[in-house]
């Protein structure tokens, strides 16, 4: 049962270099979360998507786009990497955002640039 | 707007002793809370939430957490803490207003010495 899978496990950039963050849940969840971790300051919302089809902006999303692939596949993209964006990404999936249910994370994507 | 407050980055506490990790939140409407564990270069694993009903939720490893709506905290317990607890916890809250996010606190840090 592999929950949520995210790929690459780590990743170098060079600042200007793009890339594109993988995720994918086999648990038919309708939403799907992207996070960014720093230090001292918890999880942070970069994007997410409600459901097949929707994308919307969290709370630090300049840099980044997404996209929901399907229901299974939630995409981040960085298109010109900067050293600010050195963090670790998590993807996340949940059952239905509309309902008080927990949340399922992959086991995160580490990011340097250089 | 949602927030969610850990006061101690840091916790210790020795094998067997009582555990207690701290949160506070801030919510317009009802809270539902999440507490989290991560362990090194892991994702997050859900531990155990409150929605409504009692306010003493059990759950995973046999951590519990209370629930105390005059004093907006949410903080986490284990009578009997083990070396292998020692990890990066998470508080999370989310407003019951339809469509929320998750908010996630800063982390604690929780060493159980041997």
């Amino acid at each position: 049962n592999a929950g949520v899978t995210q790929t690459p496990k780590f990743q170098v950039l060079k600042t200007g270099q793009s890339m594109t963050l993988q995720c994918a849940q086999d648990m038919n969840h309708n939403s799907m979360y992207w996070y960014r971790q720093d230090p001292g300051m918890g999880l942070r919302l970069i994007y997410y998507s409600a459901s097949e089809g929707t994308t919307d902006k969290g709370e630090v999303p300049n840099g980044y786009n997404v996209s929901r692939l399907n229901k299974r596949e939630f995409s981040l993209r960085l298109e010109s990497a900067a050293p600010s964006q050195t963090s670790v990404y998590f993807c996340a999936s949940q059952g239905d955002r509309s309902f008080p249910t927990e949340a399922f994370f992959g086991q995160g994507t580490r990011l340097t640039v250089v | 707007a949602q927030s969610v407050a850990q006061p101690e980055d840091q916790v210790n506490v020795a094998e067997g002793n009582p555990l207690t990790v701290k949160c506070t939140y801030s919510v317009s409407g009802n809270p539902y809370l999440f507490w989290y564990v991560q362990y090194p270069n892991r994702g997050l694993q859900f531990l155990l939430k409150y929605i409504t009903g009692d306010n003493l939720v059990k759950g995973s490893y046999g951590f519990e957490a209370e629930f105390n709506k005059s004093q907006t905290s949410f903080h986490l317990k284990k009578p009997s803490a083990l070396v292998s607890d020692s990890a990066l916890y998470f508080c999370a809250v989310r407003a019951d207003n339809y469509g929320q996010n998750f908010v996630f606190g800063p982390g604690t840090r929780l060493s159980v010495l041997p």
